[in-house]
């Protein structure tokens, strides 16, 4: 059964130093999202993808954030200049119908 | 804004035990609901879902009735199993243009043979 996959499983990066989480979606969906879950507390909306732009952005997704889908695979979350309150787990996910599928998330832990 | 609130974990149940997490939400209109299970290790899968007032999702011994009186979702199993350990999320998704889910902060449920 295809899935969504992410990499790296676990991400550790000093504050203020750039990261890139990785996700390919399953290859025929065409929506494409990124959900953050920080320690303890609900997973949250970041973006929505669809047609090369972005369709919807939560107020989490400032400037220090961006995404791209590089090729026809690959769909990836840029954090500029991370902060300590960046730590969560993302988690990619993508659909073509009704039903978003996830990713196993990228833990990225700030230090 | 729209909200879901479930109970708080972690629920520690005996094999074969009655199961109920509570969900409830606050949306304008009529959202989809969800119940979304992540077992160790993994990614978010969806267990069940129900569309409109009354409807009632199930998958693998779950069940959730949408309710709209009490505009909750609660998550039940008749009988639990080790296997069904794992962190479960009650959602939604409003049907406005935008299609975002919004969870609950997840349950823990730890199964004890």
């Amino acid at each position: 059964e295809p899935e969504v996959t992410q990499t790296p499983s676990h991400q550790v990066t000093q504050m203020g130093q750039e990261v890139i989480l990785r996700c390919v979606p399953i290859s025929n969906h065409l929506y494409f999202y990124w959900y953050r879950q920080i320690l303890g507390q609900k997973v949250e909306f970041l973006v929505s993808f669809y047609n090369n732009e972005i369709s919807e952005k939560s107020e989490i997704f400032d400037d220090q954030f961006s995404v791209e889908r590089p090729d026809g695979s690959n769909f990836t979350l840029k954090i500029r200049s991370t902060k300590l309150e960046d730590s969560a787990m993302y988690f990619c996910a993508s659909r073509t119908g009704v039903e978003q599928y996830f990713g196993p998330g990228t833990r990225l832990t700030v230090t | 804004g729209d909200s879901v609130t479930q109970m708080e974990g972690p629920v520690t149940l005996s094999e074969e035990a009655f199961l109920t997490i509570n969900c409830t939400y606050t949306a304008t209109g009529y959202p989809s609901l969800f119940w979304y299970v992540q077992y160790p290790g993994e990614g978010l899968q969806l267990l069940l879902k129900a569309t409109k007032a009354d409807d009632k999702g199930s998958n693998k011994g779950f069940e959730a009735t949408y309710r709209k009186e009490t505009t909750s979702f609660h998550l039940e199993k008749g009988s639990v199993q080790v296997s069904d350990s794992a962190v479960y999320f009650c959602a939604l998704r409003t049907r406005n243009r935008d299609d975002k889910i919004i969870f609950g902060k997840g349950t823990r449920l730890h199964i004890l043979p």
